[in-house]
């Protein structure tokens, strides 16, 4: 079945620094990827998404690119911030799906002054 | 401009009781899911509903746990008897039509339920 594995957290760092996030996924056909993220004690919010090959889904300085030959959509922000803390959840929308959007085990990341 | 709102926030219940959990989705959207979030673990899947129907319920424990979205008023997850391996942040998420923005949720804040 279809599914989504990503890198496992917590992943600390300091202000302005690299981050990545690996994804990678498993599915027939073409899904639509996206990237969710949850700040402390709040819902998710979509943060960017992708719905075909070599899409680059972009937000807030962050941005992930639609690898069909690596199966892989890893999230990236240039510097981070403090406020990027967040638990971030890669998932993917099967194209044959009614609706199940299914997320990866999220990925905790924490930035320190 | 309300989002998706669900209540309780926080729910306490001991074993054996029942835990109602509410959803209202956001204005125009017609798709309502629940996913159960467990501690240390990702979102999964529990059940998909449109107005006054199931569409996939595949995620839902065969038994105790129900939901419904009636024509009128919020959509409710129902776990009947609860159990401590209940404990969880349960949320809610609506979308519009799905043709429009397939796989574009809408999450609410999460109802955390606890059970002692």
């Amino acid at each position: 079945g279809d599914s989504v594995t990503q890198m496992e957290g917590p992943v600390t760092l300091s202000e302005e620094a690299f981050l990545t996030i690996n994804c990678t996924y498993t599915a027939t056909g073409y899904p639509s990827l996206f990237w969710y993220v949850q700040y402390p004690g709040e819902g998710l919010q979509l943060l960017l998404k992708a719905t075909k090959a070599d899409d680059k889904g972009s937000n807030k300085g962050f941005e992930a690119t639609y690898r069909k030959e690596t199966t892989s959509f890893h999230l990236e922000k240039g510097s981070v911030q403090v406020s990027d803390s967040a638990v971030y959840f890669c998932a993917l929308f099967p194209t044959d799906s009614w609706g199940k959007l299914q997320f990866g085990a999220g990925t905790q990341v924490v930035v320190t002054p | 401009n309300a989002g998706v709102m669900q209540n309780p926030r926080h729910l306490v219940r001991r074993r054996g009781q029942e835990a109602r959990l509410r959803c209202s989705p956001m204005k125009g959207h017609s798709h309502v899911y629940w996913y159960r979030q467990l501690p240390e673990e990702g979102l999964k899947f529990m059940v998909y509903l449109q107005k006054e129907n199931i569409i996939d319920e595949s995620g839902m424990p065969k038994e105790r746990f129900s939901a419904e979205f009636p024509k009128e008023g919020p959509s409710i997850l129902r776990i009947q008897q609860v159990v401590r391996g209940d404990s969880a942040a349960y949320f809610c998420a609506s979308s519009p039509l799905q043709a429009i923005s397939p796989g574009e949720l809408f999450f609410g804040e999460g109802s955390r339920l606890t059970v002692l």
